[in-house]
């Protein structure tokens, strides 16, 4: 059983340019978020995607923004990259649990290895 | 303002010396609490799940418990491959929908 897989592994780009990052999630999840993590800090929530909808999002701006695809996959972009975007951006796969009264609750969350960008 | 607050920020333990780690918390409507071990430059691997006041888990070496303010992670006769980065996250739910909030993590270095 295939866990969370997440491409490339490392990347370098300059100020300005744009990035692409991919998540594959593991296999019966249906559910995507996406964290940035800097060095030394714990992850930092960007966004949330269940059934191809951004269902919640972060403190993070605009410049950041991702889709799912129908087979659960999911990309994140970043876009005119800074300095302090360099970070370990991870990727967690889950399952929603509907509860009674409507209110929905994600599952366990899984991290895939991240991938390392760094912004010169 | 939901936080979460891992304690101490970095331990280093003689080889089977036990301790415990701290993850307090301060959020509304807690649906659960979470555990995971990372080693440098990785994702976290997962360790544990905790929903309720009382409730414990163990696997190996690791046990992890849940107050209503709180969740220890305790260590047993830990052994140098237990070196790793210890996180706490908690999921709340507000409003409807929920979020993830992790700590900063606990940096233990087990020495032979």
């Amino acid at each position: 059983d295939a866990g969370v897989t997440q491409s490339p592994t490392h990347l370098i780009k300059t100020r300005g340019q744009q990035v692409t990052l991919r998540c594959s999630p593991k296999s019966g999840h249906d559910t995507v978020s996406w964290y940035q993590q800097a060095l030394g800090q714990g992850p930092q929530f960007i966004f949330q995607y269940y059934e191809e909808e951004e269902r919640q999002r972060g403190n993070f701006p605009d410049r950041f923004s991702g889709h799912q695809f129908p087979n659960y996959s999911s990309e994140l972009n970043v876009n005119a990259l800074l300095l302090g975007d360099s970070a370990l951006y991870l990727c967690a796969s889950s399952s929603f649990v509907s509860l009674s009264g409507g209110i929905s609750r994600a599952d366990t969350q899984y991290f895939g290895p991240g991938t390392r960008l760094t912004v010169l | 303002e939901d936080q979460v607050t891992q304690s101490p920020e970095a331990l280093r333990l003689q080889e089977g010396e036990s301790s415990s780690l701290n993850c307090s918390y301060t959020v509304s409507g807690l649906r659960g609490l979470f555990w995971y071990r990372q080693d440098p430059g990785k994702g976290p691997e997962f360790l544990f799940t905790l929903y309720s006041a009382g409730e414990e888990k163990e696997k190996e070496r690791l046990k992890a418990t849940l107050t209503k303010k709180e969740s220890f992670l305790h260590i047993t006769a830990p052994k140098p491959e237990d070196s790793a980065t210890y996180l706490c996250a908690v999921q709340a739910l507000t409003s409807g929908t929920y979020k993830y909030i992790f700590g900063t993590g606990t940096r233990l270095k087990v020495l032979a």
